[in-house]
């Protein structure tokens, strides 16, 4: 089945702890992103990757970092979390065409995190 | 600068029709996309336009104007599972996807 798995689905954690939530798909996709959701603000990218050793700033990219080691893996890292990154995070990943993002955006099913 | 408008909330009846819209400005343009979220789920692909013009699937249509820089969300014979977020958003030149503040459809009996 074609997906794009997220982990933790939720997490408590405390100011300044640092840690990695795992996202993964199994479609090949060369294109992966990481969106926050937040109410009346909508989704916002963090990062993105065109292709593997290839990463780029979204909108909202202070206090993350990611890799892309290999194609199917996109982790998202907070090194030290503080209580604004409450939130519902979401990867996503699409084939992508050269310069592209086009085509549909599959989502994973969300990781909700607070941050106390 | 980039920017997607639409409405926050609509409401409409089980079996009638209801229209969406959505403006958008983006730095460049490389299609428009519609997107539907359940809550407490993950968005989930509608539809992506890139030419102006209406494309039809089943009960939903999207619409797009270029040079109005506007769109809409066409849904039919609405049923109650219709009742999600709609989420507009906009490719720009830049490999960015922006997403409205998403549209809330009630629809009621």
């Amino acid at each position: 089945e074609a997906q794009v798995t997220q982990n933790p689905r939720y997490l408590i954690t405390v100011t300044g702890k640092k840690l990695t939530v795992t996202c993964s798909q199994n479609m090949n996709h060369e294109y992966m992103s990481w969106y926050r959701q937040d109410p009346g603000l909508g989704l916002r990218q963090i990062y993105y990757s065109m292709n593997v050793e290839v990463t780029d700033k979204g909108d909202v990219p202070e206090g993350y970092k990611v890799s892309r080691k290999e194609k199917r893996n996109f982790p998202l890292i907070l090194e030290s979390p503080s209580p604004n990154q409450t939130s519902l995070y979401f990867c996503a990943s699409s084939s992508g065409l050269a310069g592209m993002v086009a085509g549909e955006l599959f989502f994973g099913e969300g990781s909700r995190l607070t941050v106390l | 600068g980039q920017n997607i408008d639409q409405p926050t909330e609509m409401t409409a009846t089980e079996g009638a029709i209801v229209q969406i819209n959505c403006t958008y400005q983006t730095s460049g343009f490389n299609g428009l996309f519609w997107y539907q979220q359940h809550a407490g789920e993950a968005p989930t692909f509608l539809s992506y336009n890139v030419l102006d013009g209406l494309e039809e699937k089943g009960r939903f249509s999207s619409f797009l104007s270029r040079s109005k820089g506007y769109s809409y969300l066409l849904l039919k014979e609405l049923q109650m599972k219709d009742s999600a977020s709609y989420l507009c958003a906009g490719e720009g030149a830049t490999n960015k996807l922006i997403f409205g503040t998403g549209t809330l459809l009630a629809v009621q009996p």
